[in-house]
């Protein structure tokens, strides 16, 4: 298995744009979870879908953070408008049980 | 609010000499007690799942314990690949299928 897979793995975007996460997670998986990771904050829950239903977003900053998954094998993350205090690595995270979440290599964004 | 508290923040070691490193909680019924290794530029990566007070997990150089309050991760004769972040996150009954993670102990294992 190729494990969850991330894209892009680095994006370097100026303030104001729209800015795309994407995740491919394990199949079979029906757990999809987004975090985000600073050196200040450390390891953030950003939002989880259950057989691609949001379930809860209530780590989602602000409105300026959306996320979609269309279908079993792809979720987004957006951002938009971006802004500098958005910098940070995004990870998406997939599990089957109750058990281990499995992590993507994430996504390391810099806002300008 | 479920809290989970790592020390020490970083650990430099020798070679071959052991030690371990603290994972404290403070939850509401705990459903599982995580282990992820992070190394610079990846994602975490799974170790250990822990459940009950005594229970005991092993993988390689690494050991996992739990008790009531806290989970320690004891590493005997590291090796410079060692080398890592070291995560603990736990699961509540509130929580569904979310974990809360510590924030870390960065050690460094010197050859």
């Amino acid at each position: 298995d190729a494990g969850v897979i991330q894209s892009p793995r680095h994006e370097v975007t100026e303030m104001g744009q729209e800015v795309t996460l994407r995740c491919k997670p394990i199949s079979g998986h029906d757990y999809l979870f987004w975090y985000r990771q600073t050196m200040m904050r450390g390891l953030e829950l950003l939002i989880y879908f259950n057989n691609n239903v949001p379930i809860d977003d209530s780590g989602m900053p602000e409105d300026r953070f959306s996320a979609k998954m269309p279908n079993a094998s792809f979720s987004t993350l957006k951002i938009q408008p971006s802004e500098p205090r958005d910098s940070a690595v995004y990870f998406c995270a997939s599990s089957q049980a109750l058990n281990q979440q499995f992590f993507g290599p994430g996504t390391r964004l810099t806002v300008l | 609010e479920d809290q989970v508290t790592q020390s020490p923040e970083a650990l430099r070691l020798q070679e071959g000499e052991s030690s371990s490193l603290n994972c404290s909680y403070t939850v509401s019924g705990l459903r599982g007690l995580f282990w992820y290794r992070q190394d610079p530029g990846k994602g975490p990566e799974f170790l250990f799942t822990l459940y009950s007070a005594g229970e005991e997990k092993e993988k390689e150089r690494l050991k996992a314990t739990l008790t009531k309050k806290e989970s320690f991760l004891h590493i005997t004769a590291p090796k410079p690949e060692d080398s890592a972040t070291y995560l603990c996150a736990v699961r509540t009954p509130g929580s569904a299928r979310q974990l809360t993670f510590g924030s870390g102990t960065q050690l460094t294992v010197l050859p």
